[in-house]
């Protein structure tokens, strides 16, 4: 079945400053998501982004489908964005959605 | 909008008795409903795969004696835990499918933890 990894796992941000998260796909996909998991546990729609770039105020995606990658951007990070990005897909033809192991994201005030 | 609900978000139970999650598209129906599990600091593992009306297609390695999962209408999915054990201890998270613009983009619950003693 398809793979989906995610970099870095873990990543410990000053307030204000930028990030980028990855996620790598190992087949083609009609469907991508990027979520935001608060400290609560719940998930958070963040992008449907199966190819293209998306912005969302301080949040913005880009997937390159030939590539088989997608990047999410955070810029002027906030103690608020903390918790856990998760990157989801499902492969062309494919129904099940797989998800990657996540980045751990803490920002510090 | 598409906002999706589950009850209870949280549940205590002994080893032994059953469990029964809901989980309920507000807004929308939903097309298909996704069960996952999470453990701590894990991702979400899929579970099984719901639409209304037909049985769930189950995962390998989960057993659908012990999970049994009803989906009774375009905005209801049930999932039971018959027979709880400790090792059941976890959080249990739906999501339910949304389809617009010919694609389906999936809105989640917001869990429910479940504690088996």
């Amino acid at each position: 079945g398809i793979q989906v990894e995610q970099s870095p796992p873990d990543l410990i941000l000053q307030e204000g400053a930028n990030s980028t998260l990855r996620c790598n796909f190992s087949d083609s996909v009609n469907n991508l998501q990027w979520f935001h998991q608060n400290p609560w546990g719940q998930l958070i729609n963040l992008f449907y982004i199966p190819s293209g770039t998306k912005q969302n105020g301080r949040l913005s995606a880009t997937t390159v489908a030939t590539e088989r990658y997608s990047l999410l951007y955070i810029s002027s990070s906030q103690t608020t964005d903390s918790g856990v990005y998760f990157c989801a897909v499902s492969s062309t033809g494919g129904f099940k959605t797989i998800f990657g192991a996540g980045t751990r994201l803490f920002v510090k005030a | 909008g598409a906002v999706v609900s589950q009850h209870p978000s949280w549940v205590i139970c002994k080893s032994g008795t059953s469990v029964k999650i809901e989980c309920r598209s507000l807004d929308f129906q939903a097309t298909t409903m996704f069960w996952y599990r999470q453990f701590p600091k894990q991702s979400l593992m899929l579970m099984a795969t719901s639409n209304e009306g037909s049985k769930a297609t189950y995962e390998q390695g989960v057993e659908k004696d012990k999970f049994l999962i009803n989906h009774a209408s375009l905005t209801l999915s049930t999932l039971t835990v018959t027979s709880a054990h400790p090792e059941d201890s976890s959080f249990y998270i739906c999501s339910a499918a949304l389809r617009a613009g010919g694609w389906d983009e999936q809105y989640f619950g917001p869990g429910t933890r479940l504690t088996v003693t």
